[in-house]
């Protein structure tokens, strides 16, 4: 079975553009998370969907930052403007329902580099 | 203070020994508790659940504290594929899971 795919895997842009990452749950999960990953900060959860719909953005960090999902199999994180210190690697991970404890499955993230 | 608070190490070990981690956090409403394991440059990868009464999974074992708020993982006969980055978690306020900044470990010839 294909487990959560993000792209790209790689993002290197200069500060000021548009920054979109993607991911594809796995299919039949109905919970999305997206987390940022620093040296500093750890792993921080920034927003998590639930049948499509986000229960609870309070982790993004500021209105540059925007998610969406679309549909079940598909989900975009955005930051517009990029700044460097956005830089990190950013995850996507799925569950199969909306129960805290039920294990959430991590795709490869994908490392951004904004200079 | 920080939700969860582990030990970053590294903690360096002859293959063979037995290591241990311990984890410690702050919301004693937290109802459930995980170790997860993240290779270098890899994503996170549930480990084990913890239990009160305790678990065990192969080389593996999991204790949870509630009266002191802290988590343990002990590693028996450590192999060298065990290096790698071990995360404590835990379920905190919502549908939401807190991640320590994870203890790494190195198993040395």
């Amino acid at each position: 079975d294909a487990g959560v795919i993000q792209s790209p895997r790689h993002e290197v842009t200069e500060m000021g553009q548009e920054v979109t990452l993607r991911c594809k749950p796995i299919s039949g999960h109905n919970s999305l998370f997206w987390y940022r990953q620093t040296m500093m900060r750890g792993l921080e959860l920034l927003i998590y969907f639930n049948n499509n719909v986000p229960i609870d953005d309070s982790g993004m960090p500021e209105d540059r930052f925007s998610a969406k999902m679309p549909n079940a199999s598909f989900s975009t994180l955005k930051i517009q403007p990029s700044e460097p210190r956005d830089s990190a690697v950013y995850f996507c991970a799925s569950s199969r329902g909306g129960l805290a404890e039920e294990t959430q499955y991590f795709g490869p993230g994908t490392r951004l580099l904004v200079l | 203070r920080k939700e969860v608070e582990q030990d970053p190490g590294p903690f360096n070990v002859p293959e063979g020994a037995t290591v241990a981690f311990n984890c410690t956090y702050s919301n004693s409403a937290s109802q459930s508790f995980f170790w997860y394991r993240q290779d270098c440059r890899k994503e996170p990868k549930l480990l084990m659940s913890v239990y009160s009464s305790g678990n065990e999974d192969g080389r593996f074992t999991a204790q949870l504290n509630r009266a002191s708020q802290y988590i343990s993982l002990l590693i028996r006969d450590s192999k060298l594929s065990d290096s790698a980055t071990y995360l404590c978690v835990l379920t905190g306020g919502g549908n939401k899971l807190t991640f320590g900044t994870g203890t790494q470990l190195k198993v040395e010839l």
